[in-house]
């Protein structure tokens, strides 16, 4: 059973620029959440997709977008990139019920210049 | 507004010795009390977690304490040992809804060999 996995590990954008990052989930999960952690800091809720759909959003603005495929795998996309988007954006998959642990990822950190 | 508030920052204990991190939290809908484990380079790992209906949860040398009417948590780590050495973070959902799980800001101990 393989683990959850994210890519790249890192990346280095500019400012205004766009960035997909990419997340495959643990097997046998079918939820994905995606946080923001910056440095020194506890991660933050970007939101949350169940089975393709969003199922809940934390206090980002809309230019954080995501998806997720039939595979359960995800995207989370950053348009019109901010020096302060610059941060680990780590992704968790569980496997959908209430009370479900959510397994991390190692998390790709993104360099915004 | 934060939500989960821990202390302290940083902590350092001597090998053997009883490591305490303290969390406090606001919003009494809260039914979920994680703790996770972070080392360097890689994402949060659950080490152990709580639930409010009961006030003591112990897994091997990890013990979780939890203050319904203080609305206070806290992690003890007994008989430290260098390989403990990371950064921990309290946090805490409504499992159920979207499940988001809302963190503190971390502790990051170091235990002297």
């Amino acid at each position: 059973e393989t683990g959850v996995t994210q890519s790249p590990t890192h990346l280095i954008k500019t400012r205004g620029q766009q960035v997909t990052l990419r997340c495959s989930s643990q097997s046998g999960h079918n939820t994905v959440s995606w946080y923001q952690q910056a440095l020194g800091q506890g991660p933050q809720f970007i939101f949350q997709y169940y089975r393709e759909e969003e199922n809940g959003r934390g206090n980002f603005p809309p230019r954080f977008s995501g998806l997720q495929f039939p595979n359960y795998s995800s995207e989370l996309n950053v348009n019109a990139l901010e020096l302060d988007d610059s941060a680990l954006y780590l992704c968790a998959s569980s496997e959908g019920g209430a009370m479900d642990e959510q397994f991390f990822g190692p998390g790709t950190r993104l360099t915004v210049l | 507004q934060q939500q989960v508030k821990q202390s302290p920052q940083s902590l350092i204990v001597q090998k053997g010795g009883i490591s305490i991190i303290n969390c406090a939290y606001e919003n009494t809908a809260f039914d979920y009390f994680p703790w996770y484990q972070q080392f360097p380079g890689k994402g949060p790992a659950l080490l152990i977690a709580i639930r409010p209906d009961v006030s003591e949860k112990k897994e091997g040398r990890f013990t979780i304490s939890f203050n319904k009417s203080a609305k206070q948590f806290s992690l003890h780590i007994m008989d430290s040992q260098p390989g403990d050495s990371a950064t921990y973070f309290c946090a805490a959902s409504v499992q159920g809804r979207d499940d988001k799980i809302i963190f503190g800001k971390g502790t990051r101990l170091h235990i002297l060999p």
